[in-house]
């Protein structure tokens, strides 16, 4: 069974522009979460999505948003880049609670 | 509110030794669920083993183990005759039962010598 996959890898942004993120969860997998890795913070939850609705939702400002398709695909998409939101973005998802971790995309910010 | 702790930031070893890794958790809710990840290189998180509050009987698998206590509230994770392939950063998380949120710990670095 394919793993979870994340597009693109990597990212290079300049500061203001916008970005959207992609993962495809496992076959059968209907729960997406997003997390947000940095050197200072660790990790971090950011969402998540059941069903294309949003369960759970970290302590993120707006500038931060998601979506779940009804193939249970997600995007994950951050307006107004700021330096700060250079990070390993990691999408994992979930059918009986035990999350598994695609290999993320790296956003740098520049 | 959640917290995780692994007081351990780097450990260093020569390959073959045992070394263990720490994790301590903080939560009021008495149904939880405690998670190991591990991140070589790659930066992929590679699951390992998700514990609930009720079993608390260790585990072992291979050269793998897992002390779960709630007396103490830890959760620790012993590598038996480590091997260089060992070598990453180490994460224990946890999360509460109908949230799929995972709170990590700061994780370990670990370093196997040849």
């Amino acid at each position: 069974k394919a793993g979870v996959t994340q597009t693109p890898r990597y990212l290079i942004k300049t500061r203001g522009q916008q970005v959207t993120l992609s993962c495809s969860p496992i076959s059968g997998h209907r729960s997406v979460s997003w997390y947000q890795q940095t050197p200072g913070q660790g990790l971090q939850f950011l969402f998540e999505y059941f069903s294309e609705t949003q369960r759970n939702k970290g302590n993120f400002p707006g500038r931060f948003s998601g979506r779940q398709f009804s193939n249970s695909r997600s995007e994950m998409n951050v307006s107004t880049l700021e330096l700060g939101d250079s990070a390993l973005y990691l999408c994992a998802s979930s059918l009986t609670g035990e999350q598994y971790f695609g290999p993320g995309t790296r956003l740098t910010v520049t | 509110a959640q917290k995780v702790t692994q007081a351990q930031t780097e450990i260093s070893v020569v390959e073959k030794e045992d070394v263990t890794l720490d994790c301590v958790y903080e939560t009021r809710d008495t149904t939880y669920y405690l998670f190991w990840y591990k991140q070589p290189p790659s930066g992929e998180l590679v699951f390992l083993i998700r514990r609930n509050s009720f079993d608390e009987q260790n585990e072992i698998s291979g050269r793998y183990s897992w002390n779960f206590q709630k007396s103490t509230s830890s959760f620790n994770f012993t590598i038996t005759a480590s091997q260089v392939v060992d070598s990453a950063v180490y994460f224990c998380a946890l999360s509460v039962l109908g949230a799929q949120k995972l709170v990590f710990g700061q994780g370990t670095r670990l370093t196997i010598n040849p």
